[in-house]
């Protein structure tokens, strides 16, 4: 049974660069989150779809980051242009909509590193 | 605003023992508290999820508790052994209109062979 899967697991980008980070949902899970860990700051959610609709991006930091759900299968978090501070660890996690006690599940997250 | 806060930030001990984690939250008005695990490099596995009317949870040598009233929870971890080595991390839904987590900090457990 696959995971949530994110691509890629690594970054590495120059400032100003623009950036994309794709992620999988579990087949068949209708709610996607995006979070952002650093040492600072620890686990952020920066914003989360149901059924492939925004509904909170009150934790996207700035305009340059944006995020979309094209279809349930996909999601891309852009950062553009990006900056050092935005280096971080970004994981994707999914969960079934509506079942508020189902757990999240994560994927294994992309290293972002902003030179 | 509800803020979660864990304590000790690490915590070594040798194989064996039993341990607690501590979990603390500022607003009692929570849907449901979960902890997970969280080892170097990889994302995070959900441990035990307590609903807000539950007390505790168990799942083989891991046991959580939930305390509404005064904010806290706890992850026992009984038989301690090196594999536990890993982060644990608590987080709250704070109601069940949205699915938002809000994650301590965690703890990093180390358990010496």
């Amino acid at each position: 049974d696959a995971g949530v899967i994110q691509s890629p697991r690594h970054e590495v980008t120059e400032m100003g660069q623009e950036v994309t980070l794709r992620c999988k949902p579990i087949s068949g899970h209708n709610s996607l989150f995006w979070y952002r860990q650093t040492m600072m700051r620890g686990l952020e959610l920066l914003i989360y779809f149901n059924n492939n609709v925004p509904i909170d991006d009150s934790g996207m930091p700035e305009d340059r980051f944006s995020a979309k759900m094209p279809n349930a299968s996909f999601s891309t978090l852009k950062i553009q242009p990006s900056e050092p501070r935005d280096s971080a660890v970004y994981f994707c996690a999914s969960s079934p909509q509506g079942l508020y006690n189902q757990p999240q599940h994560f994927g294994d997250g992309t290293r972002l590193s902003i030179l | 605003k509800q803020e979660v806060t864990q304590i000790p930030a690490a915590l070594s001990v040798p194989e064996g023992e039993n341990l607690v984690l501590n979990c603390s939250f500022t607003d009692s008005a929570i849907y449901n508290l979960q902890w997970f695990r969280q080892d170097p490099g990889k994302g995070l596995t959900s441990l035990l999820l307590i609903q807000s009317s539950q007390r505790e949870q168990t799942s083989g040598r891991l046991n959580a508790s939930l305390d509404k009233s005064s904010g806290r929870s706890t992850l026992y971890i009984a038989a301690s052994q090196p594999g536990d080595s890993a982060t644990y991390l608590c987080a709250v839904r704070p109601d069940g209109a949205t699915n938002k987590l809000i994650f301590g900090t965690g703890t990093l457990l180390a358990v010496q062979p």
